[in-house]
């Protein structure tokens, strides 16, 4: 019963260049959350996505970031022309249904450096 | 607006000794609670977690955390840290919207000192 995979685990990118982080939600778990872990910090809540829509992406940036949770395949948080101060850990999470009070399961993260 | 507050940034304690990590939160009514360490690189892991009830939780690693209306605080406990218990520890605070927003304070990072 596999867990909340993200990949890439480690990415390095040059500025200006884009990363692509992807999540697989647990199986039969079709609610999906971007967290962002900077350096020394705690965790940020970025966007919580259904499966095709964007419920609450309050915590996103308003420039050069983007996500999406497509009706097949993962969720793909996309940062565009990413700088120095992209560098921090991307965590997904996914919990089953609508409904406050499930406990939201985390990925391994995915980490991101930007030289 | 809601928050979650831990006051100790880093806290050392001796192997063997009781552990107390403290949570405090701001929310309009009662919130979801939960505890969830970090170790280096890797992801979150839930230690436990309060949604109603008891409020004294146990979790699993012999954490046990108890929920204090009255003070807005989840404080975390062991009775006795072991060495691999060193981590970052988050409290998190679950909002009772109609999904699962969860709202994570700064961390305490834990040090084990043998």
């Amino acid at each position: 019963n596999a867990g909340v995979m993200q990949n890439p685990r480690h990415l390095v990118r040059r500025r200006g260049q884009e990363a692509r982080l992807r999540c697989s939600p647990m199986k039969g778990h079709s609610h999906v959350y971007w967290y962002r872990q900077l350096p020394e910090e705690g965790l940020k809540f970025m966007v919580y996505l259904q499966k095709e829509n964007i419920i609450d992406e309050s915590g996103m940036p308003k420039e050069r970031f983007s996500a999406e949770f497509p009706k097949e395949g993962p969720s793909i948080l996309r940062i565009q022309q990413v700088v120095r101060g992209d560098s921090a850990a991307y965590f997904c999470a996914s919990s089953p249904i609508s409904r406050a009070g499930n406990t939201i399961y985390f990925g391994e993260g995915s980490w991101l450096t930007v030289v | 607006a809601q928050s979650v507050t831990q006051p100790d940034i880093h806290i050392t304690v001796s192997e063997g000794a009781s552990l107390e990590l403290r949570c405090n939160y701001s929310y309009g009514a009662t919130p979801y609670l939960f505890w969830y360490v970090q170790s280096p690189g890797q992801g979150l892991q839930l230690l436990l977690k309060y949604f109603s009830g008891d409020t004294l939780v146990q979790g699993i690693k012999g954490f046990e955390a108890e929920f204090k209306r009255s003070q807005s605080s989840f404080n975390l406990r062991k009775p006795s840290v072991h060495w691999s218990d060193a981590a970052e520890y988050f409290c998190a605070v679950g909002l009772k919207t109609s999904y699962d927003k969860v709202i994570f304070g700064p961390g305490t990072s834990l040090s084990v000192i043998p």
